[in-house]
């Protein structure tokens, strides 16, 4: 059975860095691309980052360019997000997903909210 | 970036009806490869999303066949043929062919009427 299971978020000041991991299993990782999408509070999706098998290609939205990097681990079968200059409009619930590039993710995570308040 | 448009974006239904969800692209969605890159996706309450439906009008493994897609170009339609209670919630179009960014749009709520 595949399984995604996010950690690592919380509540952070508006400046601040945070490091989102991802534990996949029931599958083999190192055979897939991965993404991350986020859903702010009441809103609806928006895709954040996504990553190559190797990890050789990554991409990001526009918004979150300069400041969060996509990485993962195949040896670990672990997925990352690290999230630096965090600013208010980043809250959310981070949702990690298997990617299936241009079919979208076809197995989510339960996500995991970060919030970013002083 | 390619913009999507849903409508409507709340969608009251009765318990057995039919119901249909609109999306719209900002551009073409035919790749180069000649597939078509739009996705569907549920969100129940408290849930994760779900995808529903690939590259048009493909039903994903354990998706009921109430649920079908349709359309080409950058108009597509995704209907629920008889609505039932666990439907409820949140659908998502997605486009892949165009990226980055994969792009969504704003979702449509549907509710029991």
């Amino acid at each position: 059975e595949v399984q995604l299971v996010e950690s690592g978020g919380g509540l952070v000041q508006p400046g601040g860095s945070l490091r989102l991991s991802c534990a996949a299993s029931g599958f083999t990782f190192s055979s897939y691309w991965m993404s991350w999408v986020r859903q702010a509070p009441g809103k609806g999706l928006e895709w954040v980052a996504n990553i190559k098998q190797d990890g050789s290609e990554k991409y990001y939205v526009d918004s979150v360019k300069g400041r969060f990097t996509i990485s993962r681990d195949n040896a670990k079968n672990s997925l990352y997000l690290q999230m630096n200059s965090l600013r208010a409009e980043d809250t959310a619930v981070y949702y990690c997903a298997r990617d299936q590039l241009y079919l979208g993710g076809d197995y989510w995570g339960q996500g995991t909210l970060v919030t970013v308040s002083s | 970036d390619v913009v999507m448009t849903q409508s409507p974006l709340s969608l009251p239904v009765t318990l057995g009806q039919p119901a249909s969800i609109s999306c719209r692209s900002s551009q073409s969605l035919v790749y180069s490869d000649g597939n078509t890159y739009l996705n569907w996706f549920q969100q129940r309450p408290g849930q994760s999303p779900r995808r529903l439906i690939y590259k048009v009008s493909n039903r994903d493994s354990g998706v009921p066949d109430r649920f079908s897609g349709s359309g080409s170009g950058t108009d597509f339609t995704l209907k629920i043929s008889r609505v039932e209670a666990e439907d409820v919630g949140v659908y998502y179009c997605m486009q892949g062919t165009h990226w980055p960014p994969i792009t969504f749009g704003q979702g449509t709520r549907l509710e029991i009427k």
